[in-house]
């Protein structure tokens, strides 16, 4: 099964400052998704972006979809202290809809 | 608000002995899956069931087992445990529509084997 990767690993920026994590793959996918994880819990679906779609947006997060390129990226606007987490992405392998889930992104944001 | 709940937030078990983690979710969801995640590694999958009775092995079942007698539930079972089985567990399920919504996880199992 294919991993998606973040990149990069750390990200640290100010309050109020907009945050882009990028997620590569390799094979072609059905979907790709976002997810935060708070330190020590579980993870929280953000996103869900289908192959044939190129952009979504949800509040303060904007998700784009290259295939042609195989990447993606989930940009926060205007981040604040409480997006202090990890973001991972998840892509299936085209053939099967389970995800596998990159190493993700620790982003820090400073009050 | 729908919740998918792992029974222990942290566990300390002995080498050798037999564990079970557990997983319950009220979405009446089809799919439930059984991850660990260490750290540099990320989410790595153990078994996954689309189905009561079902299993299917993922990409780490060495060691583990699991069960799902009924559709709420799905347990992970270490059968002796050993150190390197050191890790978060994280349950998660998801709707039967494999294209729609994601996954929603419960809050982790970290377990700690001596």
């Amino acid at each position: 099964s294919q991993q998606g990767e973040e990149d990069p690993q750390a990200l640290s920026i100010q309050e109020g400052e907009n945050a882009t994590m990028n997620c590569s793959y390799k094979t072609s996918i059905n979907n790709l998704q976002w997810y935060r994880q708070n330190s020590g819990r579980g993870l929280v679906h953000l996103i869900l972006i289908r192959s044939n779609e190129r952009e979504k947006h949800s509040g303060r997060l904007r998700v784009t979809l290259d295939t042609s390129k195989k990447s993606s990226s989930l940009l926060i606007t205007a981040s604040r202290a409480a997006d202090t987490a990890s973001y991972f992405c998840a892509t299936d392998d085209g053939g099967s809809y389970i995800p596998t889930f990159g190493r993700g992104t620790s982003l820090i944001v400073h009050p | 608000d729908v919740k998918v709940t792992q029974s222990s937030r942290y566990l300390v078990k002995r080498t050798g002995e037999k564990v079970f983690l557990e997983c319950v979710q009220d979405m009446d969801h089809e799919n439930m899956f059984w991850y660990r995640q260490d750290p540099g590694l990320g989410l790595r999958l153990i078994y996954f069931s689309y189905d009561v009775k079902m299993k299917e092995k993922g990409d780490i079942p060495e060691g583990y087992s699991v069960s799902r007698e009924k559709k709420e539930r799905f347990s992970l079972i270490l059968e002796s445990a050993s150190t390197n089985q050191t890790s978060m567990y994280l349950c998660a399920s998801s709707q039967p529509d494999r294209t729609s919504g994601g996954y929603t996880f419960g809050s982790g199992t970290r377990l700690t084997v001596v």
